[in-house]
């Protein structure tokens, strides 16, 4: 079955500064890698997605980049902010048509004001 | 839109009896809902995949006869936690999925077995 590792596993910045995360896959017919955000005891909230036909996406301060050949895919924060403090879980679909996601453990995120 | 619902948010219980979640997803028609259970800071674990009509299909490790799984319709799933013990105790977070493929998550519900 799929294999996502995802670095690091808690990152600090300053406000203001980028954070990237950066996530590996093991399954070459993966094709649908959605990002989410998770904020203490709620929910995780869909903040990105890239499918397999695509090298990048960009949604105002947030982006994905996806390098098939690599099998590996990473979130692009800028101009972070004190309200960026979450969880991000990186995910991959396994390609069957399920959807059915496998996911990365996780990265805290400390935004310092 | 894509809007999903669970309830209850929080359950406390003794030790032996069974609690049912439910997980509705309330504008749009899920063709597939998936149950996952988190431990703190720790990340998402997909217990079962629930197609409507159909039964569930389990991931290794997940007893079925312990966590019962019912997709009666395409905006309501249950799972039923049967003869809860302690070790059951987390965080059961649902999701449901549209034509698109997308998933979206439940607000989750705490369950405590006493």
């Amino acid at each position: 079955g799929e294999n996502v590792e995802q670095h690091p596993s808690t990152l600090s910045v300053q406000e203001g500064d980028s954070a990237v995360i950066k996530c590996t896959y093991s399954d070459s017919a993966s094709n649908y890698f959605p990002w989410y955000k998770q904020e203490l005891g709620k929910r995780p909230q869909l903040i990105i997605d890239i499918r397999s036909n695509v090298g990048e996406k960009k949604d105002q301060r947030i982006a994905v980049t996806l390098n098939k050949t690599a099998k590996h895919f990473s979130l692009h924060i800028t101009e972070t902010q004190p309200e960026d403090s979450a969880v991000y879980f990186c995910a991959g679909g396994d390609g069957a048509g399920s959807y059915q996601l496998t996911f990365g453990k996780g990265t805290k995120l400390s935004v310092i004001p | 839109g894509a809007v999903v619902s669970q309830h209850p948010s929080w359950v406390i219980c003794k030790s032996g009896t069974s609690v049912k979640i439910e997980c509705r997803s309330l504008d749009f028609q899920a063709t597939t809902m998936f149950w996952y259970r988190q431990f703190p800071k720790q990340s998402l674990m997909l217990m079962a995949t629930s197609n409507e009509g159909s039964k569930a299909t389990y991931e290794q490790g997940v007893e079925k006869d312990k966590f019962l799984i019912n997709h009666a319709s395409l905006t309501l799933s249950t799972l039923t936690v049967t003869s809860a013990h302690p070790e059951d105790s987390s965080f059961y977070i649902c999701s449901a999925s549209g034509r698109t493929g997308e998933q979206f998550f439940g607000p989750g519900t705490r369950l405590t077995v006493l």
